[in-house]
């Protein structure tokens, strides 16, 4: 079964305005990272949550963790047209011999 | 740091035809390096891992024969699509984890190559 799910799957905001992504996943989790896919392109990781932070910083970015909900979210603020891609959580599962899943993604489109 | 080179970024092929993607890591040694497979708008499905020096582990429902890697080095994995047919069109994806420090490593990034589009007619 898919251990990150995402939500919403699609996201459509005009620049400047904030972008909040979600993750729900499963299992118990070591850390909990989020990756941009621009179109056609591999992934490129944004920002990693261990499962005992609560939030971290970097940049525009804020990913909070919620292990008790088993949930994380990623705010991207004063968002900017080059934002526009594709946005995954991934789990890297305790135990998980070192795989990471992925989650189904969100599409956010940042109007300029 | 941290790049991973894919190779070739697009490729077209006949039926029957064999096509092989090479996935180097240029600035890091990579013991463990991952080969994904991506739909259009779907996300990544991983098909298999690759550790240096031994077998690749499968996933689940993807065939070992038909997907071929081979992990000769730390720094190269490939991915060999044998007798590609038109329903293994779709974009490959590698990734590649950095050799594990001591103590345990506490961090899993991955690092991926840019993709391979493969058609096959």
């Amino acid at each position: 079964s898919q251990q990150g799910e995402e939500d919403p799957q699609a996201l459509s905001i005009q620049e400047g305005e904030n972008a909040t992504m979600n993750c729900s996943y499963k299992t118990s989790i070591n850390n909990l990272q989020w990756y941009r896919q621009n179109s056609g392109r591999g992934l490129v990781h944004l920002i990693l949550i261990r499962s005992n932070e609560r939030e971290k910083h970097s940049g525009r970015l804020r990913v909070t963790l919620d292990t008790s909900k088993k949930s994380s979210s990623l705010l991207i603020t004063a968002s900017r047209a080059a934002d526009t891609a594709s946005y995954f959580c991934a789990t890297d599962a305790a135990g998980a011999n070192s795989k990471l899943t992925f989650g189904k993604g969100i599409t956010l489109s940042v109007r300029p | 740091g941290a790049v991973v080179s894919q190779h070739p970024s697009w490729v077209i092929c006949k039926s029957g035809t064999s096509v092989k993607i090479e996935c180097r890591s240029l600035d890091f040694q990579a013991t463990t390096m991952f080969w994904y497979r991506q739909f259009p708008k779907q996300s990544l499905m991983l098909m298999a891992t690759s550790n240096e020096g031994s077998k690749a582990t499968y996933e689940q429902g993807v065939e070992k024969d038909k997907f071929l890697i081979n992990h000769a080095s730390l720094t190269l994995s490939t991915l060999t699509v044998t007798s590609a047919h038109p329903e293994d069109s779709s974009f490959y994806i590698c990734s590649a984890r950095d050799r594990p420090r001591r103590p345990p490593l506490a961090k899993n990034i991955q690092y991926f190559g840019a993709g391979t589009r493969l058609s096959v007619l």
